[in-house]
């Protein structure tokens, strides 16, 4: 079952600006995490932040958890035409062995 | 980091022969690991998780006569897509939990396309 749901479902910025992506989720998690994919290709694992975490940055990223709200926020600062791909946030209801569940993601378009 | 690795990493197929995938970690053995599928411009949704030694579990609307699941070893799960018809066209990817930590690592994917 799909567990989050990003918003904007597609966003385009030019070059320099900021991006910001949402993702709700429905049920308590232990961690939630932000992934990227390029076209056709792999996933790039980008941030973990855990339930008892609030923002965590790396490098332009920066991550906020609101389990209130259920809910994340990517944000990618000076974004670049490399930053173009699609972004999707995973929760994990608890660690083990058990399955990340997907959001169905933001494709992000960075016009140079 | 941990490595796993899938293969192959595309396979184009006449309808209706069966296309194995593997997938395998290549620096640490994983009793479990999930198997997702992704449409074009779709997300992952999580396929079954396949257990070392015993079945898989499958996700609800999943055939599991479909896609069989072999978790034979504890470094190596196989995806067998059976009888493969033009729908089955997808990026099937595999991810592996890393012992202790739980961290998943994720394979590249394999793209299959059934003509």
């Amino acid at each position: 079952s799909q567990q989050g749901e990003e918003d904007p479902q597609a966003l385009s910025i030019q070059e320099g600006e900021n991006a910001t992506m949402n993702c709700s989720y429905k049920t308590s998690i232990n961690n939630l995490q932000w992934y990227r994919q390029n076209s056709g290709r792999g996933l790039v694992h980008l941030i973990l932040i855990r339930s008892n975490e609030r923002e965590k940055h790396s490098g332009r990223l920066r991550v906020t958890l609101d389990t209130s709200k259920k809910s994340s926020s990517l944000l990618i600062t000076a974004s670049r035409a490399a930053d173009t791909a699609s972004y999707f946030c995973a929760t994990r209801i608890k660690g083990g062995n058990t399955p990340l569940v997907f959001g169905k993601g933001t494709r992000l378009s960075v016009i140079a | 980091g941990a490595v796993v690795s899938q293969h192959p990493s595309w396979v184009i197929c006449k309808s209706g022969t069966s296309v194995k995938i593997e997938c395998r970690s290549l620096d640490f053995q994983a009793t479990t690991m999930f198997w997702y599928r992704q449409f074009p411009k779709q997300s992952l949704m999580l396929m079954a998780t396949s257990n070392e030694g015993s079945k898989a579990t499958y996700e609800q609307g999943v055939e599991k006569d479909k896609f069989l699941i072999n978790h034979a070893s504890l470094t190596l799960s196989t995806l067998t897509v059976t009888s493969a018809h033009p729908e089955d066209s997808s990026f099937y990817i595999c991810s592996a939990p890393f012992p202790d930590t739980g961290e998943l690592f994720f394979g590249e994917g394999s793209r299959l396309t059934v003509l």
